[in-house]
């Protein structure tokens, strides 16, 4: 019930297509959503985060969709870039475990030019 | 920018030996954490630490780790006898305030090899 899924595993993109992570989650008591961007050698650094009170966040290039009926949520990269090439994880918190970053499998992501 | 460091960034060690795990969280920064990621699978909380006490831990923190605030800088993480399958990069983190929107800025990592 603590868990957070991923989808896929690995994703390969056009230069200037558009990158889809898909999550989903079963603890309602999860109510903020990070995503974290993890280059090779690196921890993972915030990337955009979402509460469950709005539907869509969008920073820049990278969109949070969120669908709290479904529990699912998913970031978008629009314009993907080689530079986006990492691994993204998306995660929750909440549930009690307020400071516990509960993450996601993870998705490794390479744009390809 | 500030940014969290973790020493060594490669620890190599024998099955049974105790090693300790350093960090140095961001200066105004006042709650810690630790996590630790298996090669090709997810970065799993073990455990935070706040006014120097432990204020959760996962099941996997079990006897053999401790974590320390040994002086105003430094955040260590120790395992006292360390196992095969503790192989895996640990990754140190700190943010200034409680709140659970507050951004966890994550160290680089110290990959632990176990032989």
């Amino acid at each position: 019930q603590q868990q957070v899924k991923q989808s896929p595993q690995s994703l390969i993109v056009q230069k200037g297509g558009i990158s889809i992570i898909n999550c989903a989650y079963e603890n309602t008591a999860f109510d903020y959503f990070p995503w974290y961007q993890q280059f090779p050698g690196k921890g993972p650094a915030l990337l955009i985060a979402i509460r469950p009170d709005v539907s869509e966040k969008k920073e820049g290039r990278f969109t949070i969709s969120f669908n709290k009926s479904a529990k699912q949520f998913s970031l978008h990269i629009m314009d993907s870039q080689p530079g986006d090439s990492a691994t993204y994880f998306c995660a929750a918190l909440g549930a009690g475990g307020y400071q516990k970053v509960t993450f996601g499998t993870g998705t490794k992501l390479q744009v390809i030019p | 920018e500030p940014e969290v460091t973790q020493t060594p960034s490669h620890q190599v060690t024998q099955m049974g030996q105790e090693v300790i795990l350093r960090c140095v969280p961001i200066s105004n920064h006042l709650y810690f954490y630790w996590y630790r990621q298996i090669l090709g699978q997810k970065v799993e909380f073990l455990v935070s630490f706040y006014n120097n006490e432990i204020s959760e831990k996962s099941e996997i923190f079990d006897d053999q780790f401790s974590v320390e605030r040994p002086d105003g800088s430094n955040f260590t993480l120790k395992i006292r006898s360390t196992k095969l399958e503790d192989s895996a990069m640990y990754f140190c983190a700190s943010t200034r305030h409680q709140g659970y929107t507050d951004t966890q800025y994550f160290g680089p990592g110290t990959r632990l090899t176990v032989l």
